[in-house]
């Protein structure tokens, strides 16, 4: 079974601080996610990664960065978190060759 | 520009009959997929089920099809004999032209099953 964990299942973290949330893939895919979501706006893109460096920015990268050095993890930052940014986020994964991606039990971010 | 849209916000329906969840879509681009996908309280996203703009026939996966009506633009997906597992949000999804970096979610139905 294709597994994607995250760090944390709750996360409290207050204004200004710097939050690092992981996502790691054990299948070897090469493409993986950061979305976020909201009550009434479904999920939203916030950076894809196609490969180990390689990023592309999603919908809502204001805020946010990622890195990617090794092929199974992919990590979102909050540089300097704000109380906008208190939401769900969800890592997810795909092999190239697949249409569905494969998502991670999601990190409830709160900052206050 | 790309568009999803799910009209329902929430819908109670009784154990053992069939639900539909309608999904309306739009977008410019001949080449498409559309994805329906299932949240358990839990939070975890399921995939359950994917149509390509080019394929003929209607997907189906087990207890879920997808009614794919590609000249209406619509991409309802059809749970028959529901279950108290059903019980979930359920999203569709439209991915442009293979671009991974270009998926667009809708907002979400809220499905409750009643015993």
């Amino acid at each position: 079974d294709v597994k994607v964990t995250q760090s944390s299942r709750y996360l409290v973290k207050r204004t200004g601080e710097k939050v690092f949330l992981e996502c790691v893939q054990d299948m070897d895919h090469e493409n993986m996610f950061w979305y976020r979501q909201d009550p009434g706006l479904g999920l939203r893109l916030i950076y894809f990664s196609y490969d180990v460096k390689m990023k592309e920015k999603g919908d809502i990268p204001e805020g946010y960065s990622v890195s990617r050095e090794k092929k199974e993890r992919f990590s979102l930052i909050l540089e300097s978190a704000s109380t906008n940014q208190t939401s769900m986020y969800l890592c997810a994964s795909k092999p190239e060759s697949y249409n569905e991606q494969f998502f991670g039990p999601g990190t409830r971010l709160t900052v206050l | 520009a790309q568009k999803i849209t799910q009209t329902q916000p929430g819908m109670f329906v009784q154990e053992k009959e069939a639900v539909t969840l309608d999904c309306t879509y739009d977008t410019s681009d001949p080449s498409y997929g559309l994805f329906w996908y299932k949240q358990p309280s839990s939070g975890e996203m399921i995939f359950l089920i994917y149509q390509g703009s080019y394929d003929q026939q209607n997907a189906t996966e087990g207890r879920y099809s997808l009614n794919f009506q590609k000249a209406r633009k619509s991409a309802n997906l059809v749970i028959s004999a529901s279950q108290l597992g059903d019980s979930a949000m359920y999203f569709c999804a439209m991915r442009e032209a293979y671009r991974d970096d270009k998926i667009i979610f809708g907002k979400g139905t809220r499905l409750h099953i009643l015993p």
